[in-house]
């Protein structure tokens, strides 16, 4: 069983349009929890950092993260064609190891 | 702010052969992580480097793999002998210090090394 499970997409949705894209876990170890956007031929930008349970907003983005279902979310509001990529969510515990365990990511395509 | 710079962008070689790839961090991040993105699969932790010191290598897949950052700078990611399965995408980051294990750093990624064992 994967530690992260993300579907992988693709993901199209025209401009506008609330996005949801979310993970399950299986490690009850993660407390920091990230969403990552990646652009093609480009490395992952974080985009988004939450500290254990709870929401966070940064614009149009929402992060949301429940604990106890093991399941993080990350909203994006009024979807622009600019988003468009590849969004990954990624976690690590809260041990002295700074290493972090990605999901495969979400292929996200906003139409004009 | 140079980012996190890698090279080569891509490089393909023969089952067998030598591969080094290199990346230079943000300059005076102390941390560097090495990960490795295989085609279909998610991108997977390698090693973390604290200075010049190895301070998490499990992920490295064996000992075909050698990571070196001398002098706490630029690091050099080797496979010797490359094989086919180690095809995929090599990506760095750079975190300024780790303060303590309750908080974390941003790890900033280059764009990767796209290797190909043929």
């Amino acid at each position: 069983q994967k530690e992260v499970e993300q579907d992988p997409g693709p993901l199209s949705v025209p401009e506008g349009a609330i996005v949801s894209l979310n993970c399950t876990y299986s490690n009850s170890a993660f407390q920091y929890f990230m969403w990552y956007r990646q652009y093609s031929r480009k490395g992952p930008e974080l985009l988004m950092y939450t500290y254990s349970s709870g929401n966070k907003e940064d614009g149009r983005f929402t992060a949301q993260v429940d604990k106890s279902s093991k399941y993080i979310s990350l909203f994006i509001r009024d979807s622009q064609p600019s988003d468009s990529a590849t969004y990954l969510c990624a976690m690590r515990d809260s041990g002295g190891y700074q290493k972090v365990t990605f999901g495969i990511g979400t292929k996200l395509q906003v139409i004009p | 702010e140079a980012g996190v710079t890698q090279f080569p962008s891509h490089s393909v070689i023969e089952k067998g052969q030598t591969v080094t790839l290199r990346c230079d961090p943000i300059s005076g991040h102390d941390n560097l992580y090495w990960y490795r993105r295989v085609m279909g699969k998610e991108i997977k932790f390698l090693l973390h480097f604290v200075k010049e010191s190895k301070q998490d290598e499990s992920g490295m897949p064996n000992n075909r793999f050698l990571a070196e950052r001398t002098g706490g700078t630029y690091s050099t990611l080797k496979v010797q002998p490359a094989e086919l399965e180690d095809s995929g995408v090599y990506f760095c980051a750079s975190s300024v210090r780790t303060v303590s294990s309750s908080s974390t750093d941003t790890q900033y990624f280059g764009p990767g090394t796209r290797l190909t064992v043929l």
